[in-house]
Parts: structure tokens; sequence; C-alpha cells
């Protein structure tokens, strides 16, 4: 059983350009999360989703984020016109309902130059 | 606003030496509370999951407990492989995790 998957794994960007990252959840799970770790910092909630419907997306800054969770294919994260204080470690999760716990994909580490 | 704190920040301890680590939260309607580990440059592994106060969870050398205020994550003669950062995360509601900084252990052998 294949764990969550996330690519790309390293995603290098200028400053101004986009960052698309990529969430595949757990076989069987439909309930998917996006949380970032900055450096030095604690991992903090961004954004939850069920398929095609955004439920809590209350840890997003409101400007150049967005999300969703398309009925075919993986969650996309993605940030426009990104800037330096964007690079971190993004992380998504899943989980078959709300009540279980939530089980993490290996990151993608995003660097903008 | 939720608080999960978690102390030591880092841990050094040689192989075969038990020791503790706590996590101590301030939140309003607990659901649950998590152990993760997570090596260096990997996501979260999940580990335990208590529910309520009293509740003990036992893997390998780890072992959880929770009580009303905090939970302790306690390490019975470690090993070399058990060196990670070990974060504690409390739901508050349906859902969201609020993560503590995280206590990262190194093992010596």
């Amino acid at each position: 059983n294949a764990g969550v998957m996330q690519n790309p794994r390293h995603l290098v960007r200028r400053r101004g350009q986009e960052a698309r990252l990529r969430c595949s959840p757990m076989k069987g799970h439909s309930h998917v999360y996006w949380y970032r770790q900055l450096p030095e910092e604690g991992l903090k909630f961004m954004v939850y989703l069920q398929k095609e419907n955004i439920i809590d997306e209350s840890g997003m800054p409101k400007e150049r984020f967005s999300a969703e969770f398309p009925k075919e294919g993986p969650s996309i994260l993605r940030i426009q016109q990104v800037v330096r204080g964007d690079s971190a470690a993004y992380f998504c999760a899943s989980s078959p309902n709300v009540y279980n716990e939530q089980f993490f994909g290996p990151g993608t580490r995003l660097t903008v130059l | 606003e939720d608080q999960v704190t978690q102390s030591p920040e880092a841990l050094r301890l040689q192989e075969g030496e038990s020791s503790s680590l706590n996590c101590s939260y301030t939140v309003s309607g607990l659901r649950g509370l998590f152990w993760y580990r997570q090596d260096p440059g990997k996501g979260p592994e999940f580990l335990f999951t208590l529910y309520s106060a009293g509740e003990e969870k036992e893997k390998e050398r780890l072992k959880a407990t929770l009580t009303k205020k905090e939970s302790f994550l306690h390490i019975t003669a470690p090993k070399p492989e058990d060196s990670a950062t070990y974060l504690c995360a409390v739901q508050v509601g349906d859902y969201k995790l609020s993560f503590g900084a995280g206590t990262t252990v190194t093992v010596r052998a």
C-alpha cells in the first residue's frame, strides 16, 4: 500500500515565478491537508480539502496561495509570484476520515532564489 | 489560542539511557493528541494517538502517556536508530493539528 506521494521533492524557483506542488493521498483516503514547515519553526496547518471542496483554508495566506483537490488527479498547492519568504518544506497529509490519524508525505522543499 | 510546548528542545542520550520527552498543551476541547517521528529531510511518521487522560500506548521502545495537561513520550533503552525529532500535535475540533516545535533526540552508541 503506497503511502502519501508528493512531487516534486525539491523545487527551485526565482522570485516572481509560480510553484505547483502535487500530492497524491493514500489509497482510500479522501481527506487531504497541507502544512508548511518554515526553517526553525513547527508545522503549521494551511488548508483542508475533500474531493472538489475546500473545507478550511484558514491557515493559508490570503494572497498568492491557492489549493485544489479535483475529482480526478492529485491535490495541488499553487503559489503565485513566489517570494523568498515562501521558502519552506510543504507537507501533505491524508486520512480516510476526519477522525483518523493523518499520514504525511515526504514533503516538497521549495527554495526561492 | 491553542498552545503546544515541547521540552526539552534537544536531548542527547547514551545508548541504553532511558529518558522522557514532555508535551504540555493549553487547548479547549482536545479531541486527540498525536506523536510523530521525523527524520531529517523526511515527512512526519505517525507513532501514537491518545484520546483521554490516563491512556497509554506502547510501540517497541516507545511509550506514550496522557494527562489532562501534558503527554510524555518515554524512550526505554534507546538505540542509535531512535535518533530523530519527535513531534507532538493536538487535534482541536475535527481535523486541524497544532504542532509543537519538537524535541530532537540524539542517541550515541
